[in-house]
């Protein structure tokens, strides 16, 4: 079975650029999440979605940060425009429901310059 | 504020050495509580996971965790360690009431000497 997906796995841009993030979740997992990891730290949640409604953006900085999960599988995450503190690791991750244990993709490492 | 708290950020061990990772948390109703392991260049696996039941969980590799309620901690721990435990522990905790939200320790990096 296939893991959680995730493209592309490194990311450079400069400052005030967009850039997007996309995650294929595990086949049949309801639940994604997407992950902010700064460097030293553990991963802190961005966004919960229940197939395609998004139950938990309280910790999404919605002024430069947006996500959408369309027909309830792949996700996008978008940062626009994007600053030199956005350079983080963003993971992504799936569950059957949101009780099921959560399976993490690799992540993407972002790099603001 | 939620938080959970890895009390050591580097531990350095020998080959058959016992391990115990620290790991509290601080919120007041029932939680689920979660290791996931990084070994170096893959994604976070699932090590272990205790939701009810038996305090004392096991998991892959040998590793087990104790829940103690009284103490908001979930320890883990291996009685011997391999070269193949290098990795980076993260400690996580799912509020009942928060849906599936994980709250995650800042991560202990683990490295064992062959």
């Amino acid at each position: 079975e296939a893991g959680v997906v995730q493209s592309p796995r490194y990311k450079i841009i400069e400052k005030k650029q967009p850039v997007a993030f996309w995650c294929n979740p595990i086949s049949g997992h309801n639940t994604l999440y997407w992950y902010l990891q700064n460097l030293g730290q553990g991963p802190e949640l961005l966004i919960r979605y229940e197939n395609e409604e998004a139950v938990d953006d309280s910790q999404l900085p919605k002024d430069r940060f947006s996500a959408e999960r369309l027909k309830g599988v792949d996700s996008t995450l978008k940062i626009q425009p994007a600053e030199l503190g956005d350079s983080a690791v963003y993971l992504c991750a799936s569950g059957a429901d949101s009780a099921d244990t959560q399976y993490f993709g690799p992540g993407t490492r972002l790099t603001v310059l | 504020a939620q938080s959970v708290s890895q009390h050591n950020h580097h531990v350095i061990l020998s080959e058959a050495a016992s391990l115990e990772l620290g790991c509290n948390y601080s919120y007041g109703g029932t939680v689920n509580l979660f290791w996931y392991v990084q070994y170096p260049g893959q994604h976070l696996q699932l090590l272990l996971k205790y939701f009810s039941g038996d305090p004392l969980v096991k998991g892959i590799k040998g590793f087990e965790a104790e829940f103690i309620k009284s103490k908001f901690s979930f320890n883990l721990r291996k009685p011997s360690v391999q070269w193949s435990d290098t990795a980076e522990y993260f400690c996580a905790v799912n509020p009942y009431n928060q849906g599936g939200k994980l709250i995650f320790g800042q991560g202990t990096e683990l490295s064992v000497k062959p």
